[in-house]
C-alpha cells in the first residue's frame, strides 16, 4: 500500500522558533509537494520539488523554505514561526506524469503560540 | 493558468437520497481532473480520476463523476447517500502546463439519518 508520512500530527511551537515538518514517501515518487488548508481557503501550494535538490515556489512560499537531500524526503521549514502560520500543512507526493493524482499524508496541525 | 470552483461551501442530503457535489474548472489544455475526500484531522483521500475517454467515471465507495467538457463541469455524484459519506470533498485540476495539482475550496457534505 502507498504511503507519505509526516512526522508529526500535533505540533505547537511559540512564535519566533524555527520549525521543521517532515515528509518521507516510500512509493518512488519524482515530485513531492508542501500544501497549507486553512478553513474556507482549500488547499495552497505552498513549495513543491520534482527532483532531489530542485525546489519551485508555490502559490504563497513566504515565511516558508524547503529541502529535499533524498529523493523520499521532503521537509519544509519555517524559519521564525509566527502566529499566522497555524495551520494544518499536507504533504503530498506523485509520479512525474501529468495524469496522475497526488497521494498525501495525513496532516500537520501546527499551532503557534 | 489552472482554476477550479465549488460553488457551494456545504450540500446537505437525507440519507438514501442521491447527492451532488458541484465543480467547474479552467484550463488552457486538456484537464486532468481528481475527486478528495477528507474525513476530519485526516489527510485526502482519492476517489477518482478523469484523464480521458468516457465522460462518466467510476471510483471509491460507489462514488462517480461526469465530466462535461462542453460546460467545462466535473461534479461529483451517488445514487444513494450514506450518513458515513459525510466529510469534505475536494476536486483539484492538472493540465499539460503544470506539474501541479490545483484544488478547489473543498464542499463540506452533510448527509441526515
Amino acid at each position: 500500500d502507498v504511503k507519505v508520512t509526516q512526522s508529526s500530527r500535533y505540533l505547537v511551537k511559540r512564535t519566533g522558533e524555527k520549525v521543521f515538518l517532515e515528509c518521507v514517501q516510500d512509493m518512488d515518487h519524482e515530485n513531492m509537494f508542501w500544501y497549507r488548508q486553512d478553513p474556507g481557503l482549500g488547499l495552497r501550494l505552498i513549495y513543491f520539488s520534482y527532483d532531489v535538490k530542485m525546489k519551485e515556489k508555490g502559490d504563497i512560499p513566504e515565511g516558508y523554505s524547503v529541502s529535499r537531500e533524498k529523493k523520499e524526503r521532503f521537509s519544509l521549514i519555517l524559519e521564525s514561526a509566527s502566529t499566522n502560520q497555524t495551520s494544518m500543512y499536507l504533504c503530498a507526493s506523485s509520479l512525474a506524469q501529468l495524469n496522475t493524482g497526488a497521494f498525501f499524508g495525513q496532516g500537520t496541525r501546527l499551532t503557534v503560540v | 493558468a489552472q482554476s477550479v470552483a465549488q460553488p457551494e461551501d456545504q450540500v446537505n442530503v437525507a440519507e438514501g437520497n442521491p447527492l451532488t457535489v458541484k465543480c467547474t474548472y479552467s484550463v488552457s489544455g486538456n484537464p486532468y481532473l481528481f475527486w478528495y475526500v477528507q474525513y476530519p484531522n485526516r489527510g485526502l483521500q482519492f476517489l477518482l480520476k478523469y484523464i480521458t475517454g468516457d465522460n462518466l467515471v467510476k471510483g471509491s465507495y460507489g462514488f462517480e463523476a461526469e465530466f462535461n467538457k462542453s460546460q467545462t463541469s466535473f461534479h461529483l455524484k451517488k445514487p444513494s447517500a450514506l450518513v458515513s459519506d459525510s466529510a469534505l470533498y475536494f476536486c483539484a485540476v492538472r493540465d499539460g502546463g503544470y506539474s501541479t495539482l490545483t484544488f478547489g475550496k473543498g464542499t463540506m457534505l452533510l448527509v441526515s439519518p
